[in-house]
């Protein structure tokens, strides 16, 4: 059974940093691609970051380019966002998320999702 | 504001049939980007229902269906039960900002 299980959300300062973590079972996390997808308080979903099974291609959406890292640990089943010189608007529930695998149910869609951490920055 | 538009609000009986639409352009759902669609309540993960702009997963009643057209695409749900009451999104990518956008969300109330 596919699990995916944020951890490390807080509330932290303005210009604060923040690491959150996604363990992964129930499948070849090492075979797919992931992503971070955010809701903040009263808003809708925002992507917000994505990696490639391998790690080497990696994309940001716009409001977090240059402050937050996404990484990955194939060998610990584990998705990683870094983040660097939070802002009050980064303030939200954070999802990782799995894209179905080609040519299986759920391609090309965000097809698992975890429950969410929240990260509050606030001072 | 985003790039995707949906109604920020239908409501049914249950039995009846409601469509949520989502309204892109020739950037996004335009290009032939596939839309998908999925289902969040508060506080839980949200779930895939259409994916591939028509196919639903497996678990997903088929009372839950999805078409596309141009620059638009839409999410059916008949049969409303009140189990089906929660937030819907729909999602595609977007070619000029080069990203995976979600529209605004559309929540569903049933009567």
């Amino acid at each position: 059974q596919v699990q995916l299980v944020e951890s490390g959300g807080a509330l932290v300062k303005p210009g604060g940093s923040l690491r959150l973590s996604c363990a992964a079972s129930g499948f070849a996390f090492s075979d797919y691609y992931m992503t971070w997808i955010r809701q903040a308080p009263g808003k809708g979903l925002q992507w917000v970051s994505y990696i490639s099974n391998t790690g080497n291609t990696i994309y940001y959406g716009d409001s977090v380019k240059g402050r937050f890292t996404i990484s990955r640990d194939n060998a610990k089943n584990t998705l990683y966002l870094q983040m660097n010189s939070l802002r009050a608007e980064d303030t939200a529930i954070y999802y990782c998320a799995r894209e179905g695998w080609v040519g299986e149910e759920g391609e090309g869609a965000f097809d698992k999702w975890g429950q969410g951490t929240m990260v509050t920055v606030s001072s | 504001q985003s790039v995707l538009t949906q109604p920020p609000s239908v409501s049914g009986a249950p039995g009846q049939r409601v469509t949520i639409s989502c309204t892109g352009s020739s950037s996004n759902i335009g290009t032939g980007s596939d839309v998908h669609w999925y289902q969040h309540l508060p506080g839980t993960a949200p779930r895939l229902v259409i994916y591939g702009d028509t196919n639903r997963p497996s678990g997903i009643p088929d009372r839950f269906s999805g078409s596309k057209s141009r620059t638009s695409a839409s999410l059916a749900i008949a049969g409303l039960q009140a189990e089906d009451e929660a937030d819907y999104y729909c999602q595609s990518y977007d070619t000029s900002l080069s990203a995976w956008v979600f529209g605004e969300g559309t929540k569903l109330t049933v009567l």
